[in-house]
């Protein structure tokens, strides 16, 4: 069983829809969360963190829910420039980091 | 600002033969990573260094050594390439122990033949 689960679409959304995607972690001892954006054939670069109380930057909104082991992210009015890969990740106080496999974005005009 | 670099940035090798990946930080993180990335698998935590001389195996280590003799530099070695290591490899950084904030390198488009 993979440490974190998503699904890996693909989400196909016409521009000025809002998408959420998921995360389910199986490991409790997960200590941080986080997501990530990734281009085709570039590195993932951090988009956000993730807390229990919410954390939302512009169009974007993380949540975790630390009961149902998952968390989210949630994408307003979707842009052309926000298709990508979307990666969640877990970290534990190791400082170990679990990604998930990805969640593919195409927002279509 | 370099940030975290890697090289080569492409390279095709044969099977059996060694190659080393090189990975540099220039912000003094103290955590560095290598992961490969996988159509299927994601990516995949190969090993891990918390500082220099101190380097831990991830979840796919087999096949890979490493080593840290300074803090900025973090090379990934395949002593005897095979095939099935044919992958994006990318290395990263985390400031520390209270920061779990990831930042990684542009990647190491390895192909073996």
């Amino acid at each position: 069983r993979k440490e974190v689960e998503q699904d890996p679409g693909p989400f196909n959304v016409p521009e000025g829809a809002t998408v959420a995607f998921n995360c389910t972690y199986s490991n409790s001892a997960s200590q941080s969360f986080f997501w990530y954006r990734q281009d085709c054939r570039k590195e993932p670069k951090l988009l956000m963190s993730v807390y229990s109380s919410g954390n939302e930057d512009g169009r974007f909104t993380a949540q975790l829910n630390r009961a149902s082991q998952y968390i989210s992210l949630l994408i307003r009015d979707s842009k052309l420039s926000d298709s990508a890969t979307y990666l969640c990740v877990g970290v534990l106080a190791s400082n170990q980091f679990y990604f998930g496999t990805g969640t593919s974005l195409t927002v279509i005009p | 600002d370099a940030g975290i670099t890697q090289s080569p940035r492409y390279k095709i090798t044969e099977t059996g033969r060694q190659v080393t990946l090189m990975c540099h930080q220039t912000w003094s993180h103290s955590y560095m990573f290598w992961y490969r990335q996988d159509l299927g698998h994601g990516l995949r935590l190969i090993y891990y260094s918390a500082a220099a001389d101190i380097t831990d195996k991830g979840e796919v280590p087999d096949g890979y050594v490493v080593s840290r003799s300074k803090t900025e530099n973090f090379p990934l070695t395949l002593e005897s390439a095979t095939r099935s290591q044919t992958s994006v490899y990318f290395c990263a950084s985390t400031g520390g122990s209270n920061s779990h904030e990831q930042y990684f390198g542009p990647g190491t488009r390895l192909t073996v033949t």
